[in-house]
């Protein structure tokens, strides 16, 4: 069966970086993409980016371009999510969800049907 | 920006009544890319539909989705008390999620 297993809670103090991977089993990994969302305490879901893991092709949303890198390794099946120069309100929880992608695009037009259990950050000095 | 604006904000019902969720685009968008999710506290969210109307695997037809212009709608024919829940619209071309509408146990 697809799942999706994200490393443990991390605490961070501000403007260090923060490293959230995510293992994919159960499916071709280079068929599919990795999107990243997370969800500020109380908050609803913000999408943060994809990345294809079949050609590398990845897209951010614009208020992270600057600090967030996307990438995978697909040897291990893993995708990796770096976002640096860490602030008090990136505290959250990071998701990783599987999303269809057509030539390394991905508009997961079939939604989101896999996720992992979530990475609590907190953010704190 | 695509902004999409969902109503209520909560919805107080009791288990057998019929829930109705509204998620409003701010410009016209196509219900091809139109997505609802359930989410409980401290879990991932669970896809519901996708494609504006289509089941995802394994969901009740009691869940049901519909589109009419900029204006998309989950429902839900009769509550069950595992419904009570978050739920979210989501535009998969910008990647855009509504701000989300609580059902509640009235």
């Amino acid at each position: 069966q697809v799942q999706l297993v994200q490393s443990g809670a991390e605490v961070k103090k501000p403007g260090a970086s923060l490293t959230v991977s995510c293992k994919a089993s159960g499916y071709s990994f280079r068929l599919y993409g990795v999107i990243w969302v997370r969800q500020g305490p109380g908050e609803g879901l913000e999408w943060m980016g994809w990345i294809s893991a079949y050609n590398g092709n990845r897209r951010s949303a614009e208020k992270f371009q600057d600090r967030i890198t996307l990438t995978t390794d697909t040897d291990t099946n893993t995708a990796y999510m770096e976002l640096r120069g860490l602030r008090s309100d990136d505290t959250a929880v990071y998701y990783c969800a599987r999303v269809s992608c057509t030539n390394g695009v991905c508009r997961g037009v079939d939604g989101l049907h896999f996720w992992g259990q979530g990475t609590t950050v907190t953010v704190s000095s | 920006e695509i902004v999409l604006t969902q109503s209520p904000g909560t919805l107080s019902l009791s288990p057998g009544e019929r829930a109705t969720l509204s998620c409003r685009a701010s410009q016209i968008v196509s219900g091809s890319y139109l997505a609802w999710y359930q989410q409980k506290p401290g879990q991932a969210p669970r896809l519901l539909i996708y494609s504006a109307s289509t089941r995802a695997a394994g969901i009740p037809d009691r869940f049901s989705g519909s589109e009419s212009g900029t204006d998309f709608t989950l429902t839900i024919s009769r509550l069950e008390p595992d419904d009570f829940a978050r739920y979210y619209c989501q535009l998969s071309s910008t990647w855009t999620f509504g701000q989300g509408t609580r059902v509640e146990i009235e």
